[in-house]
């Protein structure tokens, strides 16, 4: 599998706030991005996903492509509490020649301050 | 919609038994199943790709023998880890692709494995 970098945290950030999350990979073919969140103890859940350079917003959630810099981001706006969980960063180097694998980050562990 | 469910949540055994996972894809069909096993504080580590009607293909490192995938419809697929020892304690998640979307997986809620 790829690589995929990712700072593990915890991010600590007061409700409200901004939280940023940084993901790089090494695979220049790779084509499409993934962010997942994972409550502890349960399996991670899709939360955003982007194929193009630029912004992708959704909600409170913007996603950033920068293919050139091989650099992946995810901003949570107007953090809450129940934001706090481990954002999972995936890559897919661009099926079908790698049957649609998904290599993942370890993760970055979001805390949101009340 | 795309939901998955697998079954059982959780499982406690014996070493040397086998455990049986479900992984079902509810709303949908599913023609590639992928499972995955996560240990405490540690990413998902993919341990086969199953693809409906045939044989899985194998991560390196992970035992064919050991962990067998059986994908026999396109909304089924099952993971027996046989002759299960303490090691393989650990947490078995499934995903699942839909056809038209493939690069996107849907996960499943997960098996907490325990081996006494």
């Amino acid at each position: 599998q790829k690589e995929v970098e990712q700072n593990s945290g915890p991010l600590s950030v007061p409700e409200g706030a901004i939280a940023s999350l940084n993901c790089t990979y090494s695979d220049r073919v790779s084509q499409s991005f993934f962010w997942y969140r994972q409550y502890s103890g349960k399996s991670p859940e899709l939360i955003m996903s982007i194929y193009s350079n630029g912004d992708k917003e959704d909600g409170r959630f913007t996603a950033q492509l920068n293919k050139a810099s091989q650099y992946v981001s995810l901003l949570i706006r107007d953090s809450q509490p129940s934001d706090s969980a481990t954002y999972l960063c995936a890559v897919n180097e661009g099926a079908p020649r790698n049957d649609y694998k998904l290599s993942f980050g370890a993760g970055t562990t979001v805390t949101v301050r009340a | 919609g795309a939901v998955v469910s697998q079954h059982p949540s959780r499982v406690i055994c014996k070493s040397g038994t086998s455990v049986k996972i479900e992984c079902r894809s509810l709303d949908f069909q599913a023609t590639t199943m992928f499972w995955y096993r996560q240990f405490p504080k540690q990413s998902l580590m993919l341990m086969a790709t199953s693809n409906e009607g045939s044989k899985a293909t194998y991560e390196q490192g992970v035992e064919k023998d050991k962990f067998l995938i059986n994908h026999a419809s396109l909304t089924l697929s099952t993971l027996t880890v046989t002759s299960a020892h303490p090691e393989d304690s650990s947490f078995y998640i499934c995903s699942a692709s839909l056809a038209g979307e493939m690069e996107t997986q849907y996960f499943g809620p997960g098996t907490r494995l325990l081996v006494l």
